[in-house]
């Protein structure tokens, strides 16, 4: 079993908006990873936790806040975003920081 | 500065014939490849790796070649089918280097014609 699940699948949200993104796996991997994925561009890595502790940032903004609450599950808070973030944010997950990484179906983000 | 390159942004392969795509990196310190296949509003879905260590892997239809002097690697597909249509990316990473991120390229659109 090869499963990472991202919810929601599709959300909307204001520039005002608090709204949090959601990952979860139960594969006993112990790095997961945030990216974003712009159409027609590769997706690029925005965060790593590995052993539940953050060991890359990739100089994302600050209304991005992730959170590792347990080995399974990995969350995206976000706040006071900006029309440019609308975009496809992919969770991925490798047995440790050497794996290979196994991505969810991710969750398309629209910022009005 | 791209330092894994798909220079193919789209090919298109009849079905029942070889799919070959292509990728190109210039780090040497990448010593472990990946390719993943995209479909629209998916995740990518890992389809085979590749380290240094080796020139070639194989899993079913689907062979990665990896030429180091050159920098090249390639994902031959063969048969071709028509569920294979889709955006194929490849991926670098240097994880015994300590560096657990995945480079990836542009990707390159594969369209399969029944």
């Amino acid at each position: 079993d090869t499963e990472v699940t991202q919810t929601p699948k599709h959300l909307v949200m204001g520039m005002t908006n608090k709204k949090s993104l959601k990952c979860e796996q139960h594969m006993g991997h112990r790095a997961m990873y945030w990216y974003k994925q712009k159409a027609k561009k590769p997706p690029e890595l925005m965060f790593v936790y590995s052993y539940e502790k953050l060991s890359i940032n990739e100089s994302v903004p600050s209304r991005f806040s992730p959170e590792c609450p347990n080995s399974s599950l990995l969350n995206l808070h976000l706040h006071a975003l900006q029309p440019e973030d609308s975009a496809l944010y992919l969770c991925a997950s490798s047995q440790d920081n050497r794996g290979t990484q196994y991505f969810g179906p991710g969750t398309r983000l629209t910022v009005l | 500065d791209q330092q894994v390159k798909q220079n193919s942004p789209s090919l298109s392969v009849q079905e029942g014939r070889i799919s070959i795509l292509n990728c190109d990196y210039t780090n040497s310190m990448f010593d472990y490849f990946l390719w993943y296949k995209k479909y629209p509003a998916e995740g990518p879905t890992f389809l085979i790796s590749i380290s240094s260590i080796k020139d070639k892997n194989e899993d079913g239809r689907f062979t990665v070649f990896l030429n180091k002097s050159a920098k090249h690697l390639s994902l031959h597909i063969v048969p071709s089918q028509p569920g294979d249509s889709a955006v194929y990316f490849c991926a670098a990473g240097a994880p015994n280097f300590g560096n657990e991120k995945l480079t990836f390229g542009t990707g390159t659109r594969l369209t399969i014609i029944p």
